[in-house]
């Protein structure tokens, strides 16, 4: 089980968009539907805020939106805040009942 | 509201055996798979294991497989996860997640970490 590949770092100024990537292979998130993504913040648990591709869990601003082509799922943050300055991480279904997590991206909001 | 607590960390020797407990509430654990997930300092996300709702069921991540065994007991709404032969590359915050289908984890406990050291 390989890492999904992600950027390691990421920055954006306050209002405006940045995309996050996660590049896999056919056998995780080019296969399925069921790309996630969380968000980390110093010190604390990982926050599911994307799930099966582009859906939101209650509670999650709609300024965090996701897509899939191919190998590759996306993460967008519009409308940067402060405290969207975090670790992202994504992770894929890969069959047989196994998971695989990104390496994750380091936001920063300048 | 949902809460999951870890408990068992601590500093173990290369080698040896650690075992670690989930506490679960707030919500019917009977009836979801749970997920242990470890974080090395300063690194990204490991899955580690799942176990389905029922404990028929598990897996490993090739890392540990073997070497790590995960359980529950859906009478006392608690999860484990079993380390023998420690290695310091299992050093790492271990978090217990429940399963909310195809490797979505929608909640996380806060954590416990196990340092291997001599």
């Amino acid at each position: 089980q390989s890492a999904l590949t992600q950027p390691p770092s990421a920055s954006g100024c306050r209002g405006q968009s940045v995309t996050i990537s996660c590049t896999g292979t056919s056998s995780d998130v080019g296969g399925y539907k069921y790309v996630s993504w969380y968000q980390q913040h110093p010190g604390k648990a990982p926050k599911l805020i994307i799930y099966e591709v582009s859906k939101r869990p209650s509670g999650v601003p709609d300024r965090f939106s996701g897509s899939k082509s191919g190998n590759t799922a996306s993460l967008t943050v519009s409308g940067l805040q402060a405290e969207d300055e975090a670790d992202y991480y994504c992770n894929s279904y890969a069959g047989s009942n196994k998971v695989v997590f990104g390496g994750g991206t380091k936001l920063t909001v300048l | 509201q949902v809460q999951l607590v870890e408990s068992g960390g601590g500093v173990v020797q290369p080698g040896r055996p650690l075992g670690l407990s989930c506490a679960a509430s707030g919500f019917s654990f009977s009836h979801y798979g749970m997920h242990w997930v470890r974080q090395a300092p300063g690194k990204g996300l490991e899955w580690v294991a799942l176990i389905w709702y029922d404990g028929n069921d598990k897996y490993y991540a090739d890392s540990v497989k073997g070497r790590f065994s995960i359980s529950r007991d859906n009478s006392r709404n608690t999860l484990y996860l079993q380390m023998n032969s420690l290695r310091v590359e299992d050093t790492a915050v271990y978090y217990c997640a429940r399963d909310d289908g195809y490797g979505r984890s929608d909640f996380w406990g806060q954590g416990s970490l196990v340092t291997v050291s001599s």
